[in-house]
């Protein structure tokens, strides 16, 4: 019954390792989403995607990248992983008809 | 610019207790709105979506409420059991459509001790 699956659970990367987040969804939803959370600050947007090809800037990009080179998949890039990109990352699936489904989460620490 | 706020931030009941969690938002012109809940280091689950033509949705003895002209929306949570311990969280979508793109608040976080 899983709808939103995040690859990993738990992640340990080392400063300036280029990290992936990979996510799938089964839904054949448009739109696709990268947030994250921290204590305190809540979620908040990343990047999301509207369509195959297609990524639009949310309000913390930097340091992030995505690709999206499949309708059910988006992943999330970390170019060079930064001490302070250690977070919980939850990838989140939608369309215009249906209320957004979220993963399980990725805890990615960067040591 | 839209911002969401959840009170209190943290609650504690004993177990068989009704209880309200509130939501309110800035801008009234809003899409829908969506609860969702959170165990403790896992993702979201959604437990209600009010769409803004809607008052209120009910599952099982949750039941959610939306006044707009208002900016609130409170969830209600009928004879709490400790397995309702979790951080519940409300988000509307950015924007007067169904963008996906949500703004969250802080979220409430639920304790009910047996």
């Amino acid at each position: 019954d899983v709808k939103v699956t995040q690859s990993s659970r738990y992640l340990v990367k080392r400063t300036g390792e280029k990290v992936f987040l990979e996510c799938v969804q089964d839904m054949d939803h448009e739109n696709m989403f990268w947030y994250r959370q921290d204590p305190g600050l809540g979620l908040r947007l990343i990047y999301f995607s509207y369509d195959v090809k297609m990524k639009e800037k949310g309000d913390i990009p930097e340091g992030y990248s995505v690709s999206r080179e499949k309708k059910e998949r988006f992943s999330l890039i970390l170019e060079s992983a930064s001490t302070n990109q250690t977070s919980m990352y939850l990838c989140a699936s939608s369309s215009s008809v249906e209320a957004d489904t979220f993963g399980s989460g990725t805890r990615l620490t960067v040591v | 610019k839209q911002e969401v706020t959840q009170i209190p931030a943290a609650l504690s009941v004993p177990e068989g207790e009704n209880l309200v969690l509130n939501c309110s938002f800035t801008d009234s012109a809003i899409y829908n709105l969506q609860w969702f809940r959170q165990d403790p280091g896992k993702g979201l689950t959604s437990l209600l979506l009010i769409q803004s033509s809607q008052r209120e949705q009910t599952s099982g003895r949750l039941n959610a409420s939306l006044d707009k002209s208002s900016g609130r929306s409170t969830l209600y949570i009928a004879a709490s059991q400790p397995g309702d311990s979790a951080t519940y969280l409300c988000a509307v979508p950015l924007g007067s459509s169904n963008t996906g793109k949500l703004i969250f608040g802080q979220g409430t976080t639920l304790q009910v001790k047996p």
